[in-house]
């Protein structure tokens, strides 16, 4: 049960794009469909981002987008906005109905 | 709309126990398995234990196992988290979360957090 890995941090100018990476194992990303993203804000509950690795829930940006290959996942986030700033967290189901979360990466628009 | 309200947080000595709480409203509780998600001040976020729709199943991180108990009350509504033996590094912000209800493995609507600080 360790913590999937995520860069700590990640930075973009407004406009421009980046993407996250969060790498698992064989036992947890690399044999589920579902990678999960959340969006934290400073002193706020994480809101769900994507879902199953691509899907995005009702009312997310479409500048989101989500992949998945092998035992990494990824987030892009494209167009990159001041209200993207923000702490991100990948998720992984694994197995017998627990999850692991990603380490986080602090999203800062410059 | 979906509402999760943790309560019980609070400070409390090494050893001691606590009871967290979670007042669910705006969906039917009973038809969504639940969990717990803690994260420790300036740290990412970890899964603690969630809970099957009629409460019969429960899972737990290998770190809390025997220490923890999540239970529910689908009559009121609520999701409960008895924290004893409680160390240290059990200092955190503990979430609500509910989980989708058509098997996508996620945390769907999350709470605001109730913090609970071990005092060594």
């Amino acid at each position: 049960q360790s913590a999937l890995t995520q860069p700590a941090s990640v930075s973009g100018s407004p406009g421009q794009s980046i993407t996250i990476s969060c790498t698992g194992t064989s036992s947890d990303v690399g044999s589920y469909k579902f990678v999960s993203w959340y969006q934290q804000h400073p002193g706020k509950g994480p809101k769900l981002m994507i879902y199953e690795g691509s899907k995005r829930p009702s009312g997310v940006s479409n500048r989101l987008s989500g992949s998945k290959s092998g035992n990494t996942a990824s987030l892009t986030i494209s167009g990159l906005q001041a209200e993207d700033e923000a702490d991100y967290y990948c998720c992984s189901y694994a197995g017998s109905s627990t999850y692991v979360f990603g380490t986080g990466t602090k999203v800062t628009v410059l | 709309e979906v509402q999760l309200v943790e309560s019980g947080g609070g400070l409390v000595q090494r050893g001691g126990s606590l009871r967290l709480s979670c007042a669910a409203s705006g969906f039917t509780f009973s038809r969504h398995w639940m969990s717990w998600v803690r994260q420790a001040p300036g740290k990412g976020l970890e899964w603690v234990a969630n809970i099957r729709l009629d409460g019969r199943e429960k899972y737990y991180v290998d770190s809390v196992k025997g220490r923890f108990t999540i239970s529910r009350d689908n009559a009121k509504n609520s999701l409960y988290l008895q924290m004893n033996s409680l160390r240290a590094e059990d200092t955190a912000v503990y979430y609500c979360a509910r989980h989708d209800d058509s098997g996508t493995y996620i945390f769907e609507y999350w709470g605001q957090g109730t913090l609970v600080t071990v005092s060594s």
